[in-house]
């Protein structure tokens, strides 16, 4: 499984845009890049989810480079109620494999 | 947007015990996980099923875990002898391919 690594934890002010990035070295061909949001005792929730180049929502978008080793979660104009954990995870070509969770980003948006 | 549930939300158990996780996934999906965080840290993947059966697990996921989908719409985790070290909060997730994990809101399980 391709592992990530991403920054511990990131602060931020409001209004700001802030950019996660994580790294994943060996994605596999088949891998999906997926971010997900964990507000405190909740389950972690889907943010956005790309194979290359930029996909874009209605809550951020996601930048992923030609090789993919690397992509980039940016949210535009944070609020306070966008603290919380930022989860990278690699994998998912098919359902019957894990998608395993790395440490996460904290982010902190101070007002 | 649909849900997964998990019940109980909260779970209390003396040590030595058995106790049963339940959660209900989405009905169109197919495949099913339990992932557990212990306060403080990452989420940890434990288990995924499909096709009634274990597709992948942890090193976490020893002899005293198993799961189950007794019927078309229950997926359970049995954890046969609670240690200590079992308290966490437990979250059933599913999905219907190779999108997006919904997850549920937790158990919270206390081992005392």
């Amino acid at each position: 499984l391709a592992k990530t690594t991403q920054p511990i934890s990131m602060d931020s002010y409001e209004g700001q845009e802030v950019n996660i990035t994580c790294s994943h070295n060996n994605i596999a061909t088949n891998d999906y890049i997926t971010w997900y949001q964990q507000f405190p005792s909740q389950g972690p929730r889907f943010i956005i989810q790309g194979y290359k180049t930029k996909v874009t929502n209605e809550v951020a978008s996601l930048f992923i480079p030609a090789d993919r080793k690397s992509s980039t979660l940016s949210l535009p104009r944070v609020s306070l109620s966008d603290t919380a954990v930022y989860y990278c995870l690699v994998g998912g070509d098919t359902g019957r494999r894990a998608l395993t969770f790395g440490s996460g980003t904290r982010l902190q948006v101070q007002p | 947007e649909p849900e997964v549930t998990q019940t109980p939300s909260h779970q209390v158990t003396q040590m030595g015990q058995e106790v049963i996780l339940r959660c209900v996934p989405i009905s169109n999906h197919l495949y099913f996980y339990w992932y557990r965080q212990i306060l403080g840290q990452k989420v940890e993947f434990l288990v995924s099923f499909y096709n009634n059966e274990i597709s992948e697990k942890s090193e976490i996921f020893d002899d005293q875990f198993s799961v189950e989908r007794p019927d078309g719409s229950n997926f359970t985790l049995k954890i046969r002898s609670t240690k200590l070290e079992d308290s966490a909060m437990y979250f059933c997730a599913s999905r219907p391919g190779n999108e997006k994990l919904f997850f549920g809101s937790g158990t919270q399980l206390s081992v005392l």
